[in-house]
């Protein structure tokens, strides 16, 4: 159990246009998931925490206006990266938390974004 | 959070044990160490977690000195599909915050 995945796997999208990738919790509900974005040959930073049915918390330095994040569902968040644009191509990754007694996080695949 | 502190990147050849040391000097009383494991565009996997002494499970062991001031992951017998990228975390809440990943070893199975 406590499998996560993410649409797409990889996109790519003409700078300016906005693009959505889904994080789901397939077996096992996620009040909070958390969302990563990992360069080349770098490690993960975190974007945002995302909590079921409240606005998003971000990290300093990501604008909000620019990744949107929903979590409407408890297994279902999704980020919007908003006018694209070829910095953002980027690896992004997504996790959710289950609590099962003590707290366990478990990774989606990820998406490769590049913009053209 | 305690910072981390590994080599990084390292080199080995199948069949080979593999010993990634982590350093965290700055570790709380009620930290534990994380391991996890990230091949090249797919999202890191939890290895192994320990607090103290030896964990052992069937992918890897965890050494964990008395003064928890490091640790080191040991991966019997590598093939080449162990090639990935190899973090240690250091945190009081195993999985109710967010994670914070270092730099990783970069680890590299040679034929």
């Amino acid at each position: 159990g406590a499998v996560v995945s993410q649409h797409p796997s990889r996109v790519i999208c003409k700078s300016g246009t906005s693009v959505k990738i889904e994080c789901r919790s397939l077996d096992f509900q996620a009040t909070t998931m958390f969302w990563y974005r990992q360069f080349p040959k770098q490690s993960l930073m975190l974007m945002a925490t995302s909590n079921e049915g409240s606005k998003a918390t971000y990290e300093q330095g990501v604008e909000k206006d620019k990744f949107l994040i929903n979590h409407a569902s408890l297994t279902l968040s999704t980020l919007t990266v908003t006018s694209a644009h070829p910095e953002d191509s980027s690896f992004y990754i997504c996790s959710a938390r289950v609590d099962r007694g003590a707290y366990e996080q478990y990774f989606g695949p990820g998406t490769r974004l590049t913009v053209t | 959070l305690a910072k981390t502190t590994q080599p990084i990147s390292m080199d080995s050849y199948e069949g080979q044990e593999v010993n990634i040391t982590c350093s965290h000097n700055n570790i709380a009383t009620n930290d534990y160490i994380t391991w996890y494991q990230q091949f090249p565009s797919q999202g890191p996997r939890f290895i192994i977690q320990g607090y103290k002494t030896k964990v052992t499970n069937e992918v890897a062991s965890l050494f964990i000195p008395a003064d928890r001031k490091s640790s080191t992951l040991s991966l019997p017998r590598v093939s080449l599909s162990d090639t990935a990228v190899y973090y240690c975390l250091v945190d009081l809440d195993t999985g109710r915050r967010a994670l914070t990943f270092g730099s990783g070893t970069r680890l590299q199975v040679q034929p």
